[in-house]
């Protein structure tokens, strides 16, 4: 049981560099999220995507993009990292059952990016 | 916007029965939901309340008051694995099944033998 896949788990960039970070589920789920998370806080909404093909801000959007390449795939993209990007980012994906529309987010390991 | 505040940090004993507050401050509210993170691990989800009242999982149990915007979970017969950091969060403002979720600050809970 795969669940939710993040790669890679760790990444080291220099401050201007771009990356893209992987997240691939095999729940079947139609929605896909990523967060950042930083010390001493809770996790915070980048980007989500309802369904294949759509995609839509979180809280915390500026110097992200993401892109939802199939149902599966989800990836984040920062085109010019920066010092403040240094964070532990998750990514998600979730079903919603009963109801009363519980909203289940089953999460991947993380990626550790630092950004110098 | 949305806004949660939960205690930084509880300390029990193991064996013992711990409850962490969560009040929250949302444009619309679509549930409560808890989810616990060791360190250096992925959030795992606990709990989810809809409705007023207690929802019981095993040792672990949620409550909700919606006029009161509060809600807690409580441990029973605590064990050193539970130490953990506990997060309550409430889904996003527009209803959508879809929304990510805002999450709480965390509270990590310290377990002494």
């Amino acid at each position: 049981n795969a669940g939710v896949t993040q790669t890679p788990k760790f990444q080291v960039l220099k401050t201007g560099q771009s990356m893209t970070l992987q997240c691939a589920q095999d729940m079947n789920h139609n929605s896909m999220y990523w967060y950042r998370q930083d010390p001493g806080m809770g996790l915070r909404l980048i980007y989500y995507s309802a369904s294949e093909g759509t995609t839509d801000k979180g809280e915390v959007p500026n110097g992200y993009n993401v892109s939802r390449l199939n149902k599966r795939e989800f990836s984040l993209r920062l085109e010019s990292a920066a010092p403040s990007q240094t964070s532990v980012y998750f990514c998600a994906s979730s079903e919603v059952v009963g109801r009363l529309a519980k909203n289940i987010q089953y999460f991947g390991a993380g990626t550790r990016l630092s950004v110098l | 916007g949305q806004s949660l505040e939960q205690p930084s940090e509880v300390t029990a004993v193991e064996g013992a029965i711990v409850q962490i507050n969560c009040t929250y401050q949302t444009s619309g509210f679509y549930g409560l939901s808890w989810y616990q993170q060791h360190d250096g691990g992925a959030p795992t989800f606990l709990s989810y309340n809809a409705l007023d009242g207690l929802e019981e999982t095993g040792r672990f149990s949620s409550f909700l008051s919606r006029s009161d915007s509060y809600g807690y979970l409580l441990l029973q017969e605590l064990q050193m694995k539970d130490s953990a950091s506990y997060f309550c969060a409430v889904r996003g403002a527009s209803g959508g099944g879809a929304d990510g979720l805002t999450f709480g600050k965390g509270t990590h809970l310290i377990i002494q033998p």
